[in-house]
């Protein structure tokens, strides 16, 4: 067990839906970051948000969004949804930033939300 | 932009078997990099990772790893293999150590499959 939560853990919706994913960090854990694998496109880094703060980006489409709330759990909203967006999602945490010593930089990974659109 | 290259895709060994998977990155700087592997039906997992000092770095379930900077590489290893060992392997990187993020870029993943 990573400490790191994900809900739901596996989800179908149809063509046109949004659907949000729910992340909460390990305790402690300042930075949240989103992944996505598919198997044409393997493990995709969505973004990161720190404390709160959109802290890097990555290939997000427009569709989707993500925040993190005062209490660093986070979501991942994904609108529009189209048949290629069947995947899994991922979520990650860590302490990076938080200015505590032996900060690794690993990333501990939740268990994944499955997508499917149908 | 940083990028990770697993050479091997699909790898399928007997037990008892010497494994080596190849992971090369791209980045002049400063990296950490990490080896996580993935059962099947279930999260990703560390396995091993470097930061720096010793370059030979020894992870869980009897992985190592060798960082050897002139080649960018770091070759994930295991002397004898297990069915158990059956799962996806990533090779993954972190180039912005110290920075604003510590996203990790991964490389395409490698699917180990140990037959009895």
């Amino acid at each position: 067990d990573s400490g790191v939560t994900q809900t739901p853990k596996h989800l179908i919706t149809a063509t046109g839906q949004r659907v949000t994913l729910r992340c909460s960090p390990r305790s402690g854990d300042l930075s949240v970051y989103w992944y996505q694998q598919s198997l044409d496109q393997g493990l995709q880094f969505l973004i990161q948000y720190y404390n709160g703060e959109e802290r890097a980006k990555g290939n997000i489409l427009e569709r989707f969004s993500a925040q993190q709330f005062p209490d660093l759990h986070s979501e991942l909203n994904l609108s529009s949804l189209e048949l290629g967006d069947s995947a899994l999602y991922f979520c990650a945490s860590s302490l990076r930033g938080s200015g505590r010593k032996g900060d690794t930089g690993e990333l501990f990974f939740g268990e994944g939300s499955r997508l499917t659109v149908l | 932009a940083q990028s990770v290259s697993q050479h091997n895709h699909h790898v399928i060994l007997s037990e008892a078997a010497s494994l080596e998977l190849g992971c090369n990155y791209s980045y002049g700087g400063t990296v950490n990099l990490f080896w996580y592997v993935q059962y099947p039906g279930q999260h990703l997992q560390l396995l091993l990772k470097y930061f720096s000092g010793d370059p030979l770095v020894k992870g869980i379930k009897g992985f190592e790893a060798e960082f050897i900077k002139s080649k960018f590489s770091f070759n994930l290893r295991k002397p004898s293999v297990q069915w158990s060992d059956t799962a996806e392997y990533f090779c993954a990187v972190n180039a912005g150590y110290g920075g604003a993020t510590n996203k990790l870029i991964f490389g395409t993943g490698t699917l180990l499959a140990v037959q009895p």
